[in-house]
């Protein structure tokens, strides 16, 4: 286990909905990262936090945005859901400045009707 | 742009063999080249790191091969179980704690 936990594991949506996604850093971590697994595809980056500030952003558009709060967990807000979205949606937490490894949570499964 | 791909899908072996999987690289401005292994239902699991200032590193029943004259890297998995079963990414990192690209992964299949 990471110590990395998302929220809710499973989740279904139809087309043209919001989803809020929720992640709970590992504890000494101040850096968090999205990602997005489509079946079959390697992750792909959606966006980072650092001391709840984004400091870095793939190629996702506005519609995928983020938090981060003090305690450094972090949130995943997807609007105007489109069925393409449906995906695996990952957080990574690391501390940054002190090592290249990032560790993962389980994932949020979400499926777009 | 530049990516990180893998060479094979699926790799299937038996029990107690040694596994090799492969994936080439396309940036080589990455300065970390990092293996992850991912189980149904879980998220990626971190295997494995490797600077780009290195050929070689060994950890337990793991070893990765550099070979930066041909962007290739390589993890090899010693005396194989069943529990090795899972799908394998290599991802590239280009400076300390920066996100991550990854592959598409290669599935390795471990028959008892």
């Amino acid at each position: 286990e990471t110590g990395v936990t998302q929220s809710p594991t499973h989740l279904i949506k139809t087309r043209g909905q919001q989803v809020t996604l929720r992640c709970s850093s590992q504890s000494g971590h101040n850096t968090v990262s999205w990602y997005q697994q489509a079946l079959g595809q390697g992750p792909q980056f959606i966006f980072q936090y650092y001391r709840e500030e984004e400091n870095g952003r793939g190629n996702f558009p506005p519609r995928f945005s983020g938090l981060q709060f003090p305690n450094y967990s972090s949130e995943l807000n997807v609007n105007a859901l489109e069925l393409d979205d449906s995906a695996l949606y990952l957080c990574a937490s690391s501390l940054l400045g002190q090592g290249a490894s990032w560790y993962f949570g389980s994932g949020t499964r979400l499926t777009v009707v | 742009g530049e990516s990180v791909g893998l060479h094979l899908p699926t790799l299937s072996v038996q029990e107690g063999d040694n596994s090799i999987i492969n994936c080439a690289y396309s940036n080589s401005a990455s300065d970390y080249f990092i293996w992850y292994k991912q189980e149904s239902g879980k998220g990626p699991q971190f295997i494995i790191d490797i600077r780009s200032n290195m050929d070689k590193r060994q950890g337990q029943r793991v070893t990765v091969l550099l070979n930066k004259t041909v962007k290739h890297l390589s993890l090899q998995i010693a005396a194989t179980q069943p529990g090795d079963s899972a799908v394998y990414f290599c991802a590239e990192q280009r400076g300390l704690g920066s996100t991550l690209t990854f592959g598409k992964g290669t599935m390795l299949l471990v028959s008892p």
